[in-house]
């Protein structure tokens, strides 16, 4: 059972640049999350699809980042002009949803982002 | 809104001992859900228990127990006879059972140590 995949591991880039991420998700589940986690916080939730659909983003996420999951597998996220406080770990997690039941999130290992 | 709390932000035992991780959360839900994840030095949240509001429970796995008090809303989890390998942080998180496709609130973690 592969688990969720997260690339890259690691990414430094310069104030003002886009980056992307990417995440591969457990094979079958539907549902697919991100979250950014600071040093010293617990995650915190920035938005989540059910297939390809996106139905939920915080208000943490701001009009510099975007989030797709085209064809309801994997999902990128896009920081466009990054900023100092961007600099955090990126979580992706996935679970299965299915007639009302769902199941517990798991968790990649994270993208490392840091903002020169 | 619902909130989690660990107030314990490290803790440091000596192998063998046990230790009591503290969770305290605030929902205006009366089903919800709550977890106990792991994060070792690695990264990767590793999921470790859900439970159910309705379920109140105890619940015990090897040397892992969990203590669920809905009239005082804590969800305790309590380390028997701690391994150096149990040193990680531990976060307490909760979701709602129904709405807001179950995002995970997260607590801010506690740090455990287990020495030699």
């Amino acid at each position: 059972d592969t688990g969720v995949s997260q690339n890259p591991r690691h990414k430094i880039t310069k104030r003002g640049q886009n980056v992307t991420f990417r995440c591969d998700p457990i094979s079958e589940h539907n549902r697919l999350y991100w979250y950014r986690q600071t040093l010293g916080q617990g995650p915190e939730f920035l938005t989540y699809f059910q297939n390809e659909a996106q139905l939920e983003k915080s208000r943490l996420l701001s009009d510099r980042f975007s989030a797709e999951r085209p064809k309801g597998s994997f999902s990128t996220l896009e920081i466009q002009r990054t900023e100092q406080g961007d600099s955090a770990m990126y979580l992706c997690a996935s679970s299965l949803a299915a007639g009302g039941y769902n199941q517990p999130q798991h968790f990649g290992d994270g993208t490392r982002l840091s903002i020169l | 809104a619902q909130k989690v709390t660990q107030a314990q932000t490290e803790i440091s035992v000596v192998e063998k001992e046990d230790v009591t991780l503290d969770c305290v959360y605030e929902t205006r839900d009366t089903t919800y859900y709550l977890f106990w994840y792991k994060q070792p030095p690695s990264g990767e949240l590793v999921f470790l228990i859900r439970r159910n509001s309705f379920d109140e429970q105890n619940e015990i796995s090897g040397r892992y127990s969990w203590n669920f008090q809905k009239s005082t809303s804590s969800f305790n989890f309590t380390i028997t006879a701690s391994q150096v390998v149990d040193s990680a942080v531990y976060f307490c998180a909760l979701s709602r059972v129904t709405g807001g496709g179950n995002k995970l609130t997260f607590g801010t973690g506690t740090q455990l140590k287990v020495e030699l």
